[in-house]
């Protein structure tokens, strides 16, 4: 069974960082590109960044460039998000999500979330 | 950024037809994926390429289109499938997702 398992959130201040890691299992990870996506308080969906399964492509929304870095560990089964400056509107549930394969920006498995709340 | 626009929200009756409509602000060929979810819960893909069911998902979802005009549908709809649907476009960076329909039961 494929599983994506969030963790690292919390309450944080404005301005501080945070770091969020997925643990992924029941599937070769090192074969599947990944996102995160979140979800503001009652919002809808936001792609925030991906990263390709080597890590040779990564991208990021303009909202978090320069903020935010994703990373994985392929070894460890692991994908990473590195969010440093953070502020209040990036408040918000970030579910990781699987990259289908042979078919690009389909995300057809997720995590169940972690919450992310920035305030001081 | 490619726009897509999606109806707030839809009351449909058990047993009948639900569709939602999601429209692109520019083409995206058939890079349209349908995401369910649940209160509480992470989305869910049913729907990719535009009419393509993923892998588990029941036949009483489908989805049509292509360019910038796509439809969802639930039929019969039950009441498991009371939810907040997505659609998704690939066609370009960065990803977009539209605002979510939310289905209610009559």
């Amino acid at each position: 069974e494929v599983q994506l398992v969030e963790s690292g959130g919390g309450l944080v201040q404005p301005g501080r960082s945070l770091k969020l890691s997925c643990l992924a299992s029941g599937f070769t990870f090192s074969n599947y590109g990944m996102n995160w996506i979140r979800q503001a308080p009652g919002k809808g969906l936001e792609w925030v960044a991906s990263i390709s399964s080597s890590s040779s492509y990564i991208y990021y929304a303009d909202t978090v460039k320069g903020r935010f870095t994703i990373s994985r560990d392929n070894a460890k089964n692991t994908l990473y998000l590195q969010m440093t400056s953070l502020r209040s509107e990036d408040t918000a549930l970030y579910y990781c999500a699987r990259i289908a394969a042979r078919a690009r920006g389909v995300m057809d498995a997720w995590g169940q979330g972690a919450s992310v709340t920035v305030s001081s | 950024d490619i726009v897509l626009t999606q109806s707030p929200a839809l009351a449909v009756s058990l047993g009948q037809r639900a569709t939602i409509s999601c429209r692109a602000s520019e083409s995206v060929r058939s890079s349209m994926h349908w995401y369910q979810q649940k209160s509480g819960q992470q989305p869910k893909l049913l729907i990719y390429g535009a009419s393509n069911l993923a892998s588990g998902v029941p036949a009483r979802f489908s989805g049509s289109g292509s360019g910038t005009d796509f439809t969802f549908t639930i039929d019969p709809v039950e009441a498991d499938d009371i939810a907040t649907y997505y659609c998704q476009q690939s066609r370009n960076d960065p990803l977009t997702f539209g605002s979510g329909t939310k289905l209610e039961i009559k």
